[in-house]
């Protein structure tokens, strides 16, 4: 079965950083890209961030631009954000989603984690 | 970035079809574009449902049954999402998505009531 399960959430205060997870399993990991998305509550989604097969190329929504970095590890199948200086606009549902090939431009997200909740506040 | 305007909410009965419009802002031509559509239940992650091109370049998510289509009104510059035979467990909110460039764009959602 594919999956994908995100980790790391939590309440964070602003300013702070917090570094989110995923671990994927039921596929081969390195043959796809990889994203991250968000929906603040109640809200839309929102594209984060994603990344190729091989990390050689890596883009970011302006919004989070110098502050987040997406990186993945092959060898464990997992895909992570590392999330600085947060401000309480980044509060939401931080999913994890499968490319649907092996380059992120231009993709269709084909498999979605439940997400894992971030809160920014003081 | 662009913005994708969506209808906040439609309806429609069980067994009738159910039209939801994606409108693209004027300088982006939808003819160029995949449009990617999405079904989201509440407190559920988004499901991946298609993406369509044009007739001969479109795909259909693993498992989606084939009542849900895709199209373009070019003349609206408008992305088409076609659910047929509605069920009740249609009834979600529905995005669309578009990479214009470097970058994804959502819709803001529309809330598909089937009644």
């Amino acid at each position: 079965e594919v999956q994908l399960v995100e980790s790391g959430g939590g309440l964070v205060q602003p300013g702070r950083s917090l570094r989110l997870s995923c671990a994927a399993s039921g596929f081969t990991f390195d043959d796809y890209a990889m994203h991250w998305v968000r929906q603040a509550p109640g809200k839309g989604l929102e594209w984060v961030s994603g990344i190729s097969w091989n990390s050689g190329s890596i883009g970011y929504a302006d919004s989070v631009k110098g502050r987040f970095t997406i990186s993945r590890d092959n060898a464990k199948n997992s895909l992570y954000l590392q999330m600085n200086s947060l401000r309480a606009e980044d509060t939401a549902l931080y999913y994890c989603a499968k490319g649907s090939r092996y380059n992120w431009q231009g993709d269709a997200f084909d498999i979605w984690g439940q997400g894992t909740m971030v809160t920014v506040s003081s | 970035q662009p913005v994708l305007t969506q209808p906040p909410s439609s309806s429609a009965s069980p067994g009738e079809s159910a039209r939801l419009t994606c409108t693209l802002p004027s300088d982006i031509n939808v003819g160029s574009y995949n449009i990617y559509w999405y079904q989201q239940k509440p407190g559920s992650p988004p499901r991946y449902l298609l993406y369509y091109y044009s007739d001969s370049d479109k795909g259909q998510g693993s498992g989606v049954p084939s009542r849900f289509s895709g199209s373009k009104d070019a003349s609206a510059n408008t992305g088409i999402l076609l659910i047929s035979g509605l069920q009740s467990e249609d009834e979600a909110d529905y995005y669309c998505m578009i990479w214009p460039s470097n970058a994804v764009v959502f819709g803001g959602g529309t809330k598909l009531t089937v009644l």
